[in-house]
């Protein structure tokens, strides 16, 4: 199994450019999230989607829409990249069931807007 | 409201020396904690979990924890570094169902010396 694989490994985008993270899992889980990772600030939900045909916002959700696209596959959308959004994004999923609550994280994504 | 604190954004200990990485939380409900470690440009994975079984919880690679209620905390320890281990450290703390109420801490970076 590939876990969760996720699509580019870096960008660069410039001011006004939009883009799209992909991300898939091969694990058959319901649930998928999107983070991002700035230094000393841990990691924040930006939104998840608890089972497929359902998002729903997180802790940052500005600037960013997302599409479940199917169980496997969730998106983030960046409309139009601002320098705020520098940052390494996380896509990770998890199974809702007995005692399995932890998050399996893809590799990230290194985003750079200038 | 839940909420993670970890105390020391860095670590330095010698390479077979006690390792303790501390992370207190608050919590309305009995937590969900978890500690998951990020190698330098890798997605984040599962060292251990506590689900109110047993206090103390061992992980991977030597790591252990143990939860006090009492004191709301659940600090990382392992009892001998290995230069191995050098890698970030997050503390996290959920509800139980539904990942997306996981809250991370702002995460420890460990530096083990020769």
């Amino acid at each position: 199994n590939a876990g969760v694989t996720q699509t580019p490994k870096f960008q660069v985008l410039k001011t006004g450019q939009s883009m799209t993270l992909q991300c898939a899992q091969d694990m058959n889980h319901n649930s998928m999230y999107w983070y991002r990772q700035d230094p000393g600030m841990g990691l924040r939900l930006i939104y998840y989607s608890a089972s497929e045909g359902t998002t729903d916002k997180g802790e940052v959700p500005n600037g960013y829409n997302v599409s479940r696209l199917n169980k496997r596959e969730f998106s983030l959308r960046l409309e139009s990249a601002a320098p705020s959004q520098t940052s390494v994004y996380f896509c990770a999923s998890s199974e809702e069931g007995n005692r399995s609550y932890e998050q399996y994280f893809g590799p990230g994504t290194r985003l750079t807007v200038t | 409201a839940q909420s993670v604190t970890q105390l020391g954004s860095h670590v330095s200990v010698s390479e077979g020396a006690l390792v303790l990485l501390r992370c207190n939380y608050s919590s309305s409900v009995p937590p969900y904690l978890f500690w998951y470690v990020q190698y330098p440009n890798q997605g984040l994975q599962l060292l251990l979990k506590y689900t109110s079984a047993a206090t103390l919880v061992k992980g991977i690679n030597g790591f252990e924890a143990e939860f006090k209620k009492s004191e709301t905390s659940f600090h990382l320890t392992k009892p001998s570094a290995h230069m191995s281990d050098a890698a970030e450290y997050f503390c996290a703390v959920s509800k139980g169902t539904g990942g997306f109420k996981t809250i991370f801490g702002a995460g420890t970076r460990l530096f083990v010396k020769a």
